[in-house]
């Protein structure tokens, strides 16, 4: 079964530090994609990225990165400049093929505070 | 544009009640994934729907179904209700179908299911 690991339970920086959530999955399929989505205090779940297997290019998108490793079965995701509203739990996920199609394996989750 | 609205909000039941959750997508989108949150497994995926058609599902029992009806509604329902079920429930939308392109996924804000 696919798995994913985010070994990373609690993090804390200041402000305007640069910040790394590790993901690290295992799979037994060739095509796959991953993501990670942000759950603020609020609860409502944000999408932020997908990347296919086939695409290890590197993500920027403003103070947001991610880093697609296929050698080490990671993709990991810096904030830049963490900002006060950067807090949430933060979540990896990997899909899975299934008989049903496919499945989406989740992370645990990492919880990020990002303090003034 | 509307974002995604999940009805109700908040619901309690009792072991062996059957319960009934509906997602209105937001308008246009025609794929509607169906997401649970607990405290001890984590974010889990139960299906998705795409033009009244279950294209994904997770691995959760058949106790859990679902339909869309032909606007992209989507409704969830649970049988047999057990005390495991208390959970958050996220539903997502996106134009396309999940796994078959990149599109960006939006999340409700949820129903809290309470079994006593």
């Amino acid at each position: 079964a696919q798995k994913v690991t985010q070994a990373q339970t609690e993090i804390s920086v200041v402000e305007k530090e640069d910040v790394t959530l590790d993901c690290v999955y295992e799979t037994r399929d060739t095509t796959y994609y991953l993501f990670w989505y942000k759950q603020p205090p609020s609860g409502e779940l944000v999408f932020l990225i997908r990347r296919n297997s086939f695409d290890e290019q590197n993500e920027i998108s403003g103070r947001y990165s991610w880093n697609f490793q296929k050698s080490t079965s990671s993709f990991n995701f810096t904030i830049t400049a963490s900002q006060v509203v950067d807090s949430a739990v933060y979540f990896c996920a990997l899909s899975e093929t299934t008989n049903y199609g496919q499945n989406f394996v989740f992370g645990p989750g990492t919880r990020l505070s990002v303090l003034p | 544009k509307a974002g995604v609205t999940q009805t109700p909000r908040y619901l309690i039941k009792t072991r062996g009640q059957q319960v009934t959750l509906s997602c209105s997508p937001i308008s246009g989108h025609r794929s509607v994934s169906w997401y649970q949150q607990t405290p001890g497994q984590g974010l889990q995926f139960l299906f998705e729907y795409f033009s009244e058609t279950q294209r994904n599902k997770g691995n959760f029992p058949g106790r859990f179904s679902g339909r869309q009806f032909s606007n992209s509604r989507s409704e969830m329902n649970v049988s047999t209700l057990e005390l495991g079920d208390s959970a958050l429930y996220l539903c997502a939308s996106s134009s396309k179908w999940w796994t078959a392109g990149g599109e960006t996924q939006y999340f409700g804000p949820g129903t809290r299911l309470l079994v006593l």
